[in-house]
């Protein structure tokens, strides 16, 4: 199975600065198709997980333009330009490319 | 807009089964493969199963021969058939748009419906 390791685990951001998230997979997500099957979600507490962003960096309807992701092959990430209140919560990223599809195990992102 | 709207999660004893519904609107759902996924308490998310448009399936390692994965186009509704449960099983089961959760327009999911396992 394709391990996802996201780092850091917990990242304590300041109102207003940038954020950034790591996710890195045990091969390349890279399909046959010629997409790249990394999503990234937001789940706020108590709530559903939202996905955020699909294929690296397209971002979803509704998704402040705040959040990009970027990356390719096993390296990938995710950005906050400036962070605010709402943006609390944990991210996850996941691939879609190898069957079974894994999920990184989150981080958690909290405001100073 | 899609909506996915998840049912039949319940309290059941080990070995017991339970079936669980989700209900699509605002899309064409045979046009598109859909996924299970499930949170544990306090846990990450965890991919349970796909189905393709086609009706091809998947499954986690972890529920291959217990689950099965199923569409009824003609309903706009996914199913997963849980037999032989046990009490990691307990957990919110969400559905995604997407076999690989990758579709367009199908970034919002339901509110999930919790499953728990136990005596």
């Amino acid at each position: 199975d394709v391990v996802m390791t996201q780092s850091p685990l917990s990242l304590p951001v300041t109102l207003g600065q940038p954020a950034s998230i790591s996710c890195r997979s045990s091969q390349s997500l890279v399909h046959s198709d010629g997409n790249t099957y990394l999503n990234w979600f937001q789940q706020r507490p108590g709530q559903s997980p939202r996905r955020l962003i699909y294929k690296v960096s397209n971002r979803d309807s509704g998704v402040s333009d705040r959040f990009s992701g970027s990356g390719s092959g096993t390296d990938f990430t995710l950005k906050i330009s400036r962070v605010e209140a709402e943006d609390v919560g944990v991210y996850y990223c996941m691939q879609g490319t190898h069957w079974p599809l894994t999920f990184g195990g989150g981080t958690k992102v909290e405001i100073k | 807009e899609v909506q996915l709207l998840e049912s039949g999660g319940g309290l059941v004893q080990p070995g017991g089964s339970l079936r669980l519904s989700c209900a699509a609107s605002g899309f064409t759902f045979s046009s598109y493969g859909m996924s299970w996924v499930r949170q544990a308490p306090g846990k990450g998310l965890e991919w349970v199963s796909a189905i393709g448009g086609g009706g091809v399936t998947y499954y986690a390692d972890s529920v291959t021969g217990r689950f099965t994965i199923s569409r009824d186009n003609s309903k706009n509704t996914l199913y997963l058939q849980m037999n032989s449960l046990r009490a990691e099983d307990t957990a919110v089961y969400y559905c995604a748009m997407g076999g690989r959760i990758a579709a367009v327009g199908g970034g919002d999911w339901g509110q999930g419906t919790l499953v728990t396992v136990s005596s």
